[in-house]
């Protein structure tokens, strides 16, 4: 069946530090891969997706490109904010298939 | 607009006990999905419904666990005999179109239950 994994937290960087999340993901074929965030107090968020190999998602600085070779879809941001404080999950959908498959999430603490 | 709202958001049920937990999905969704977010874990999906049909339920742990949404809006996860092992978040979400594997599914800020 499908899985992801996905590093193992909490991470702790001072800010305008320099963000990797390892994200890699067992599935058949080509499926569907998504970074999934959530703000203390609030409700998972779609961060950014990205369909097909070789696509980059992007979204508020935060960047993930999808390897199938390395079966792969890790989360990167160049500078990251206090305001980034939050916990970030990889998930996948597989083809024609609209369950999400998550990781166990990573929380990133940013420090002023 | 307003987004997935779910209620109540915290309950404390006995073991034994009998529970419900609504979800209202953002208006027009065609799509609901019910989560199962244990501490320290990932969501694990539970059922999906499209409109008023239920079309997956494989997730659902034991046959205490049953999930309506019967005017194809409203949904109502009901947990039979609550045991200690039942205690998680439960994440609902909604998406607009059916059963798309790259569609956002937006989700709600979740019931916390948990059975003492």
């Amino acid at each position: 069946g499908n899985s992801v994994t996905q590093m193992e937290g909490p991470v702790t960087l001072s800010e305008e530090a320099f963000l990797t999340i390892n994200c890699t993901y067992t599935a058949t074929g080509y499926p569907s891969l998504f970074w999934y965030v959530q703000y203390p107090g609030e409700g998972l968020q779609l961060l950014l997706k990205a369909t097909k190999a070789d696509d980059k998602g992007s979204n508020k600085g935060f960047e993930a490109t999808y390897r199938k070779e390395t079966t792969s879809f890790h989360l990167e941001k160049g500078s990251v904010q206090v305001s980034d404080s939050a916990v970030y999950f990889c998930a996948l959908s597989g083809i024609g298939n609209y369950k999400l498959t998550f990781g166990k999430g990573t929380l990133l603490t940013v420090n002023p | 607009g307003a987004g997935v709202s779910q209620s109540p958001r915290y309950k404390v049920a006995k073991r034994g006990q009998d529970v419900a937990l609504r979800c209202d999905p953002i208006s027009g969704h065609v799509s609901l999905f019910w989560y199962q977010q244990a501490l320290g874990q990932g969501p694990e999906f539970l059922t999906y419904f499209q409109n008023e049909a239920q079309l997956d339920k494989s997730g659902l742990p034991s046959d205490r666990f049953f999930a309506e949404r019967p005017e194809g809006s409203v949904s109502t996860l009901k947990i039979q005999r609550t045991q200690q092992e039942d205690s998680a978040v439960y994440l609902c979400a909604s998406s607009l179109f059916r059963g798309q594997s790259d569609g956002e599914q937006y989700f709600g800020p979740g019931t916390r239950l948990t059975v003492t």
